[in-house]
């Protein structure tokens, strides 16, 4: 069974740019999640959805990031425009109804210079 | 201060040594207890749930201490591929879908 698949594995970019992380979550899992984790703050939770519609974005930083769901295969996490604190590496994880273990994409390694 | 809050480590011990790590959450609104265990530049897994009664899955042991408000796992005849980073994890009561994570504890079993 494929997991949970996010492209791309790493992103370099410039401060001003926008950037979109996409993510695949496992067939038949009802929720998704956005996750960053960096070495200061560790893993944080940004937005997660469930049958596609948003539920908490109250971890979004602010409003240069968005994510959308546009249907239960495929989401993206947009940042713009990029700064160099958005550096980190960007988690998509998803879990079916009903079970609270959460299964990981490997993850965007965002770096922005 | 932190939801959740580990000691970071390094704990360096030697292969088959017993360690244990602990981890205090502040919200005694705190509903359901989990560890993770994250390679270095890896995806965090799902390593055990914690139950009220304490568990045990092989060599690890997990208990929860909700009048302390903590919670410990525990490794015993540690493998060097038991190096790794353990994240505590907790989800609050009503927050069903979110887990709040602390930094993680760094473990390296050497020879």
């Amino acid at each position: 069974d494929a997991g949970v698949i996010q492209s791309p594995r790493h992103e370099v970019t410039e401060m001003g740019q926008e950037v979109t992380l996409r993510c695949k979550p496992i067939s038949g899992h009802d929720y998704l999640f956005w996750y960053r984790q960096t070495m200061m703050r560790g893993l944080e939770l940004l937005i997660y959805f469930n049958n596609n519609v948003p539920i908490d974005d109250s971890g979004m930083p602010e409003d240069r990031f968005s994510a959308k769901m546009p249907n239960a295969s495929f989401s993206t996490l947009k940042i713009q425009p990029s700064e160099p604190r958005d550096s980190a590496v960007y988690f998509c994880a998803s879990r079916p109804w009903g079970s609270y273990e959460q299964y990981f994409g490997p993850g965007t390694r965002l770096t922005v210079t | 201060r932190k939801e959740v809050e580990q000691d970071p480590g390094p704990f360096n011990v030697p292969e088959g040594a017993t360690v244990a790590f602990n981890c205090t959450y502040s919200n005694s609104a705190s509903q359901s207890f989990f560890w993770y265990r994250q390679d270095c530049r890896k995806e965090p897994k799902l390593l055990m749930s914690v139950y009220s009664s304490g568990n045990e899955d092989g060599r690890f042991t997990a208990q929860l201490n909700r009048a302390s408000q903590y919670i410990s796992l525990l490794i015993r005849d540690s493998k060097l591929s038991d190096s790794a980073t353990y994240l505590c994890v907790v989800i609050y009561t009503g927050t069903a879908s979110k887990l709040t994570f602390g930094t993680g504890t760094r473990l390296q079993v050497t020879l």
